[in-house]
């Protein structure tokens, strides 16, 4: 059974530039959240998605968006990048909480450098 | 501020002890989760337990839950060098439908 599958694993950018990661959940798995990870801030929360729908949204600006396609494959784009957003990516998709196997699926993550 | 809060920030110990770490939350919960992660890598689930739920087994993990204390503990025994990773809790609110993770914990199992 193929994990979460996050591309691209690497990404340097330059301030003012956008970018956009994508992320293929494991099949069957029509959740998926993303997360920022940053030394300081710790795992943040970004946004969550079921079946092409955002359940959820953390707080961080409007630059940082996302979307899911019908087959629940998601992406995010981040727009006027900032050094500040260099971290490390993860998104994570996931059964229904009732299920008796729930719990996350990280990817490896993204790591973005923002130079 | 983070729903959870795990303690130690750090564990240091030698290969073949036990290791403990604890985690705290603020509101109510549907479910604990502890999951690893390795230098710079993606998080692996390993352990949930529910709020209905007092201690939960998994090989040589093994979670506490007091929803009274609001806190949780995982325990590693018999730790190994592989066991060297970062360990956060993940708390999975009875309102909302994300997961809250605490800042983690370092821990290092020396050979």
């Amino acid at each position: 059974k193929a994990g979460v599958t996050q591309t691209p694993r690497y990404l340097i950018k330059t301030r003012g530039q956008q970018v956009t990661l994508s992320c293929s959940p494991i099949s069957g798995h029509r959740s998926v959240s993303w997360y920022q990870q940053t030394p300081g801030q710790g795992l943040q929360f970004l946004f969550e998605y079921f079946s092409e729908t955002q359940r959820n949204k953390g707080n961080f600006p409007g630059r940082f968006s996302g979307r899911q396609f019908s087959n629940s494959r998601s992406e995010m784009n981040v727009s006027t990048l900032e050094l500040g957003d260099s971290a490390l990516y993860l998104c994570a998709s996931s059964l229904p909480r009732g299920a008796s196997n729930y719990g996350y699926t990280f990817g490896s993550g993204t790591r973005l450098t923002v130079v | 501020s983070q729903q959870g809060e795990e303690d130690p920030q750090a564990l240091s110990i030698q290969e073949g002890e036990n290791a403990t770490m604890n985690c705290s939350y603020k509101t109510s919960i549907n479910n604990l989760q502890w999951y690893r992660q390795n230098s710079g890598r993606g998080l692996v689930h390993l352990i949930l337990i529910r709020s209905n739920e007092r201690e939960k087994h998994s090989g040589r993990l093994r979670v506490t839950l007091d929803t009274s204390k609001k806190s949780s503990s995982l325990l590693i025994t018999a730790s190994r060098a592989a066991d060297t990773a970062s360990y956060f809790c993940a708390t999975d609110l009875t309102s909302g439908s994300r997961l809250t993770f605490g800042e983690g914990t370092q821990l290092t199992v020396n050979p």
